[in-house]
């Protein structure tokens, strides 16, 4: 049981727009920055939000990261049959003193 | 551009000792980031180990902080992991990363390394 909690799984069309949601608490979200990783099948995760909506340096504008009291979400826009991967998001939670993830998401792109 | 390469045995026996060493280059281990462990069981996600700073200061996920120890070489400009009396449940793939400026993201990832804990 993840602390932060993601969807299984979601789905959408090539060229279509999915969202993916990350739901946390006031000792993780609320209080501190959201970071999100893709991990393409059999490769290391890779950064692709940092502090909610920022993106590194090679990350196309087609992902984007929002968050909202102690939720986050993030967004892909015109998917490609390249973004099927699973997909984590990552904070820190003070209660526990740990970094914490969300248990994944899989991206399906139909 | 900042490259990490894992390294250490593949298996291990129950009871025994996970020793893993990460290689930094394009890069100093000595600047202003923190280094860190993240490790993936098979089929699921990810878990974060610890953390450590060229200076020798040391965070611990407080579930694994009574077996963990992480370290740091700055000479050969590598960090390493030991976690003791491991068992099946320690079977991970486990990652070295970079921590980012501000806390907490991990933007530079080694390419991981499995370890199977089984006599």
């Amino acid at each position: 049981q993840s602390v932060l909690t993601q969807p299984p799984s979601v789905s959408a069309a090539p060229g279509q727009k999915v969202t993916i949601s990350c739901s946390g608490s006031s000792s993780n979200i609320g209080n501190n920055h959201v970071s999100w990783y893709q991990q393409l099948p059999g490769t290391a995760p890779k950064l692709l939000i940092y502090e909610n909506n920022k993106r590194p340096s090679g990350i196309p504008d087609r992902f984007s990261g929002s968050k909202s009291g102690t939720s986050a979400t993030l967004g892909i826009t015109g998917l490609q049959t390249g973004d099927e991967a699973d997909y984590y998001c990552g904070t820190w939670d003070s209660s526990l003193s740990a970094v914490v993830f969300g248990g994944g998401t899989k991206l399906t792109v139909l | 551009q900042v490259q990490l390469q894992e390294s250490g045995p593949g298996l291990v026996k129950p009871s025994g000792t996970l020793s893993l060493t990460c290689a930094v280059s394009g890069g100093s281990i000595s600047g202003s980031n923190w280094w860190t462990w993240v490790r993936q069981p098979p089929g699921k996600g990810l878990e974060w180990i610890g953390e450590i700073y060229h200076s020798g200061s040391t965070n611990y996920n407080p579930s694994l902080k009574s077996r963990v120890t992480i370290s740091v070489d700055k000479s050969k400009n590598q960090f390493s992991l030991k976690l003791s009396s491991v068992t099946a449940a320690d079977t991970a793939v486990y990652y070295c990363a970079r921590v980012g400026a501000t806390p907490y993201y991990f933007d530079y990832w080694g390419q991981g390394t499995l370890v199977t804990v089984s006599s």
